[in-house]
């Protein structure tokens, strides 16, 4: 099946300070991939989606400038967490499209805790 | 607004037993349908693609789309603890041409020993 791969797997930082996480398709090219955001016991929640080479289409309610989403490449998506704050802990998934199918695969997800 | 539905559960099975999950959607037109599992503290992980009326089978797994009723099922056989999780049902959302999802709030399943 198809691989994704995604860094860092914990992160703890600093009230104010800014996180990257990285999502890689390791053995496809994906010209879309998406961001999810879940808090405990709760669903998945689409953040953005993510297109290569084209600005990144944030869902209602998503602030855009604190979310920032680069796709350079059709193998490379990285989500920017900026000025984190204590509310933006969470458990932050990436998912690319691609294989055959054509079928959403997910990354291992980035625990985020802001101190 | 296009929905996916599922029973939040908890359901339980004893192990070995049936687990039967179901989903319902409101898009008539839908097309493409999936299965993912998350186990507590992980990231979801692919069962099923179901795109044809009818069943599909997979190992334990079977898959079962009706489009006329408007629902997808899962049902796992031989049940085992390690199963236990929470199964979310999705759909692509035909409005764009991403794959972007539609997704279930899931269904919590455990199978006790």
């Amino acid at each position: 099946g198809a691989v994704v791969s995604q860094h860092p797997s914990r992160v703890i930082c600093k009230s104010g300070t800014s996180v990257k996480i990285e999502c890689r398709s390791l053995d496809f090219q994906a010209t879309t991939m998406f961001w999810y955001r879940q808090f405990p016991k709760q669903s998945l929640m689409l953040m953005a989606t993510s297109n290569e080479g084209s600005k990144a289409t944030y869902e209602q309610g998503v602030e855009k400038d604190k979310f920032l989403i680069n796709h350079a490449s059709l193998t490379l998506s990285t989500l920017t967490v900026t000025s984190a704050h204590p509310e933006d802990s969470s458990f932050y998934i990436c998912s690319a499209v691609g294989g055959v199918g054509n079928i959403q695969y997910f990354g291992a997800g980035t625990r985020l805790s802001v101190l | 607004q296009k929905e996916v539905e599922q029973n939040s559960g908890p359901l339980s099975v004893p192990e070995g037993a049936i687990a039967s999950l179901n989903c319902t959607y409101s898009d008539r037109g839908s097309q493409s349908f999936f299965w993912y599992r998350q186990y507590s503290g992980k990231s979801p992980e692919l069962i099923m693609s179901i795109y044809s009326n009818g069943d599909k089978e997979d190992g334990r797994f079977t898959a079962q789309l009706n489009k006329a009723s408007q629902y997808v099922s899962l049902l796992i056989r031989d049940s085992q603890p390690s199963d236990s999780a929470t199964y979310l049902c999705a759909e692509v959302d035909n409005a764009g041409n991403n794959r972007k999802l539609i997704w279930g709030l899931g269904t919590s399943l455990g199978v006790n020993p």
